[in-house]
């Protein structure tokens, strides 16, 4: 079965960066689209990224574009968000979640990693 | 970008009750919304995909509706496990977008 597992958060300071893993098995992960999706504390969900099967094409919100980077390595069955310039609103939990359509339906998701951003 | 709009925002219901949640799009998505239900500390869980699709291992008791720019989940009698909030999303453009959610209580 599906199974997406976040890792890579953290506290880190303003204008740090930080890189978070999402580790994909139970399916072909090479075959799919992915997201990142994120959730401040207390608040709704936020699409963050997409990254088509092969990574051919990369979408980004407008409030993370030029600062975050989606990436895929299908040899590890590996998701990646690089973050950097990091600022007191990217707090939040982010999640990856699985599209088998690459139409936008986040049909699995994983169990998410908190990311601070404090001094 | 598209806005998604949900109402109510809050709903207290009781087990058994039917419960209708709407979502409103700022223009016509045709049927390209989709529902989550996500449960405290949990991650979302997809449950309806095109307006009216019950993805796989969703209980029948849930149903969506709607097309053009207003859209209806419904449950049909509400069970313990279903007390959660719920969010609407457009799979129509980019950026995908979601509606602030409902949060389903128990009455």
């Amino acid at each position: 079965q599906v199974q997406l597992v976040e890792s890579g958060g953290g506290v880190v300071q303003p204008g740090g960066s930080l890189r978070l893993s999402c580790a994909a098995s139970g399916f072909t992960f090479s075959s799919y689209g992915m997201h990142w999706v994120r959730q401040a504390p207390g608040k709704g969900l936020e699409w963050v990224a997409f990254i088509r099967y092969d990574g051919s094409n990369k979408y980004y919100a407008d409030s993370v574009k030029g600062r975050f980077t989606i990436s895929r390595d299908n040899s590890k069955n590996t998701l990646y968000l690089q973050m950097n310039s990091l600022r007191a609103e990217d707090t939040a939990v982010y999640y990856c979640a699985k599209d088998p359509n690459s139409n936008y339906v986040m049909s699995s998701w994983g169990q998410g990693t908190l990311v601070t951003v404090s001094s | 970008d598209i806005q998604m709009t949900q109402s109510p925002s809050s709903l207290s219901a009781s087990v058994g009750d039917r419960v209708t949640i709407t979502c409103r799009a700022s223009q016509s998505i045709s049927s390209y919304l989709n529902w989550y239900q996500q449960k405290p500390g949990k991650a979302p869980k997809l449950l309806i995909y095109a307006a009216s699709s019950l993805q796989s291992g969703v209980p029948s008791r849930f149903s969506g509706s709607g097309s053009g720019t207003d859209f209806t989940l419904t449950i049909s009698s509400l069970q313990p496990e279903d007390f959660a909030t719920y969010y609407c999303q457009q799979s129509y453009s980019t950026p995908p977008t979601f509606g602030q959610g409902t949060r389903l209580e128990i009455k």
